[in-house]
This record gives structure tokens, sequence and C-alpha cells, in this order.
């Protein structure tokens, strides 16, 4: 199985900063064939089921507010909140949908400081 | 707009089989461009995929539940469903089913989610 890591394992921004996420999987992730990462991000909001932020390791859900960006490729991977918001108080996951078992990283909560 | 609706017993005792199924709404589970999937979150813990399938019947498993598990589809009803045999305490998780990314394949992101189902695995 492709084990994904994630830190930091929590974060606390103010209001209006900076959050980063970063994402590691155990083997290359990106598929030469079409030139993709297989690689989403999903935000979780107590009570909610995980919501779809960002695939292809880039490419923003549509309605998804442009301060959430995804980089990366291969095995590193970042999810970066350019300003934070109260409403982006969340768990933050990382998946790879590269190859079965699809696997998911553990989480990080970003809270407000 | 796409509704996923899980439903199915919120009490399963040990040993016994979990079934679950979801009825998806305002699209149709036979188009043949989307796989479906089940994933499941232990309390407070994080999220296992457990396995997925399209409409034609084709289903991927996760193998570590593979020997337990059956995904089967309905499009008669636009439903599919999740059956775990021998449930233990470990079972103990609010499942969710989904929609992947459109693509024809397997391997696309998980688009639209269910709201999840509790379900408690005790005597």
């Amino acid at each position: 199985d492709i084990v994904m890591t994630q830190s930091p394992d929590s974060l606390a921004v103010s209001l209006g900063g900076r959050a980063t996420i970063n994402c590691k999987s155990s083997q290359s992730i990106f598929f030469s064939s079409d030139n993709k990462n297989y690689l989403a991000w999903y935000q979780q909001k107590p009570g909610q089921p995980p919501k779809l932020l960002i695939y292809w390791a880039s490419t923003r859900e549509s309605g998804v507010p442009d301060r959430f960006s995804g980089s990366g490729s291969g095995t590193d991977f970042t999810l970066t909140i350019s300003s934070l918001q109260a409403e982006d108080v969340a768990v933050y996951y990382c998946q790879q949908y590269y190859t079965t078992p699809f696997t998911f990283g553990p989480g990080t909560k970003v809270d407000i400081k | 707009q796409l509704q996923l609706q899980e439903s199915g017993p919120g009490l399963v005792k040990p040993s016994e089989t979990l079934s679950l199924t979801c009825t998806v709404s305002g699209g149709s589970i036979s188009s043949n461009v989307y796989y479906w999937g089940w994933i499941r979150q232990p309390p407070g813990k994080g999220l296992e995929w457990i396995g997925s399938i399209y409409y034609s019947g084709i289903t991927y498993y996760n193998p570590s539940l593979k020997s337990r598990v059956i995904i089967s589809v309905d499009t008669s009803k636009n439903q599919f469903s999740l059956k775990v045999r021998s449930v233990t305490a470990a079972d103990t998780a609010v499942y969710y089913c989904a929609r992947h990314n459109e693509g024809q394949q397997l391997y696309e992101a998980l688009h639209f989610w269910g709201q999840g189902t509790m379900v408690t695995v005790s005597s």
C-alpha cells in the first residue's frame, strides 16, 4: 500500500495568515503517461463529510475559493491557504488515487491562533 | 443537484453482517463516466477507502477488507450497497458513500459525498 503522511499534525494560524500543509507519499504518484499526479486534498469540518478541494494535485474544484492552492509532484505535495478565514477551521486530508487501495493521510487540523 | 444518502441499521451485533445502501438522486448511477465508492471513518480517526463499483458491476476492494466485503449496484433503484460480514468493534465507524470524479475510470478523486451514517458494532 502507498502510505501517505502529513505534517504538521496541527497548526494554528492568525486570521488572514498563511497555512501550509505538507503531504508525502511513500512512492511516486505521478503517472508519466498522462502527466498527472494522482493526489487530492479534502476539507472536513466537524460533523460533516469530507469536501473535495483540490484534485490532480493542483486543480481547484469548482466553487472552492482561490485562497486554496495545491502544488507538488512525485512524492511531495503542499496545500496552501493563502489568507486563513474563520470558516477554514477544519481537518485537511490528502489522498492518493494512483493505485488501489486508495489511501489517505492522517489529517492536519487547522485552527485560528 | 446530485445527492447521495446512506441508509441502514445504526447498530449491528458482533459477528453479524453490516448492510448499508446508498441512494443516488439528481443523477443516474448508470452513467458510464462515474465510479461509486464506500469510505469509512472510525470515531475521531482518519478515512479508509473500502471499495468502489462501476454501474456494470465491476468492483475494486481494499485488500484489508476484501474477504469480508461485497459492494453491489442496483441500477433499477439507482442505488449501490455495502455488506461487511463478521463485524467486530473495529468496524464501528461513520460510513460514507461517494461518487468519483467524471472520467470513466476508477482512478479519480472522490467528488460528491453523502452525509454519512454512523454504524456501531455492539452486543
